[in-house]
């Protein structure tokens, strides 16, 4: 059974930081890995997603790697802003289609 | 392009109740997918259809039943609410499988 984690739950950083944030995932056997965005009472946005031929993959300040074989992947956000606070979710696409989330790192940065 | 779209945004049943949460996606893809959140647990899928005419259950489908109407909608019903089942729902879909997903903005049910 594909089991993700996130770690840490909830970060804090001061505004200007770089951060990376941390997913796992059990089985390698994955079509693609998808970091998502949530604010307070909202839905879901996507923000980048890597097919498991891919190492990384970079949109404007974010950057996530993958590395299949060891079962991990992180977010890296540079230059963080205040508007960047948010719930950050990683999702891992099984083989058989499924889409299997992690738990979540809530981030808050301060100006 | 209105997407993935939900209805109701919020709704609050008694404990017995049943109800239908709907989701439509104008996007012409092929999966759509039920998902649960619940504070502490992230997002819990419920039922996967792969395509029209196939569904599959998730982590926790117990409760809860699905019909895949057409390419379009993907509905998820339960025949009778229990406080257990409060929590956001959640829909999503992707052009295929192992294509970027698309979430609707939720459906907050309350069972009392």
């Amino acid at each position: 059974k594909q089991e993700v984690t996130q770690i840490p739950a909830a970060l804090s950083v001061p505004e200007g930081e770089n951060l990376v944030l941390n997913c796992s995932f059990t089985d390698s056997a994955i079509y693609n890995l998808q970091w998502f965005r949530q604010d307070p009472g909202k839905g879901l946005t996507s923000l980048l997603l890597i097919q498991s031929s891919q190492r990384e993959q970079t949109s404007g300040r974010l950057n996530a790697s993958l590395d299949k074989s060891s079962g991990r992947s992180t977010l890296y956000i540079a230059a963080s802003q205040p508007g960047d606070s948010a719930t950050y979710l990683c999702a891992v696409r099984n083989q058989g289609g499924k889409l299997i989330f992690g738990q979540g790192t809530e981030l808050s940065v301060k100006p | 392009n209105a997407g993935v779209t939900q209805t109701p945004k919020f709704q609050v049943l008694k404990t017995g109740q049943s109800m239908t949460l709907q989701c439509a996606q104008d996007m012409n893809h092929n999966s759509m997918y039920w998902y649960r959140q619940d504070p502490g647990m992230g997002l819990r899928l419920i039922y996967y259809s792969a395509s029209e005419g196939t569904t599959d259950k998730g982590e926790v489908p117990n409760g809860y039943n699905v019909s895949r109407l057409n390419k379009r909608e993907f509905s998820l019903r339960l025949e009778s609410a229990a406080p257990s089942q409060t929590s956001v729902y959640f829909c999503a879909s992707s052009r295929k499988e192992n294509t970027e997903a698309f979430f609707g903005q939720g459906t907050r049910l309350t069972v009392v």
